[in-house]
């Protein structure tokens, strides 16, 4: 039972243009997303993150989008630059307590930045 | 300013022996969580402690795993009696209070040959 999925496992773009990395999710009680970015032999980077009161963040390159009808987010990183290519993991959590603290991810995207 | 520490960054274990993973939280974090990874898969929440505290631990296998958060010192992740199917990496993630934002550490690489 995959409450978060990523169903592109590797996506190549040329340097210089936008990647754009998708991620859906079943659970309406998500509440808030994060995206974080991983390198091999390292752990997880935090990324950027949405409320689900917004539809929208930006961190200069990165900016984060979230549908929520659609129960969909995706990351948009304009340029790409070939330092981007990583495993890129969609993370969502829930706003009931106790358990709210815990971040259920997708399986990852491999995002390779081709010069 | 450092961050997540994780310890060792491997550590190979024969079946049936006993795997200590450690964890040493960003200072000033007391939120510590645990995840593990496994091949190909993203990674999956094992358990949350905050000091002396075990507050979820949903994830976590219920036999031969444990986790704890002492007062001083760092959570330490326990797995006793180790099978080939514990082989993955295990990651710990700290956050100053339990809403905020988690930050990694850098993982063990568990191996049980």
């Amino acid at each position: 039972d995959q409450q978060v999925k990523q169903n592109s496992p590797s996506l190549s773009v040329q340097e210089g243009r936008i990647s754009i990395l998708n991620c859906d999710y079943t659970n309406s009680m998500f509440d808030y997303f994060l995206w974080y970015k991983k390198y091999p032999a390292e752990g997880p980077t935090f990324l950027i993150s949405i409320s689900s009161i917004k539809d929208k963040n930006e961190d200069g390159r990165f900016t984060v989008f979230l549908n929520k009808s659609a129960k969909h987010l995706s990351l948009h990183i304009v340029p790409s630059q070939p330092g981007d290519s990583a495993v890129y993991f969609c993370a969502a959590r829930k706003s009931s307590s106790g358990s709210a603290r815990q971040l259920t991810f997708g399986s990852g995207t491999q995002l390779t930045v081709l010069p | 300013n450092a961050g997540v520490m994780q310890n060792p960054r491997h550590l190979v274990r024969r079946r049936g022996q006993e795997a200590r993973l450690r964890c040493s939280p960003v200072k000033g974090h007391s939120h510590v969580y645990w995840y593990r990874q496994l091949p190909e898969e993203g990674l999956k929440f094992m358990v949350y402690l905050q000091k002396e505290n075990i507050i979820d631990e949903s994830g976590m296998p219920k036999e031969r795993f444990s986790a704890e958060f002492p007062k001083e010192g760092p959570s330490i992740l326990r797995i006793q009696q180790v099978v080939r199917g514990d082989s993955a990496a295990y990651f710990c993630a700290s956050s100053p209070r339990g809403w905020e934002t988690q930050y990694f550490g850098p993982g063990t690489r568990l191996l049980v040959l």
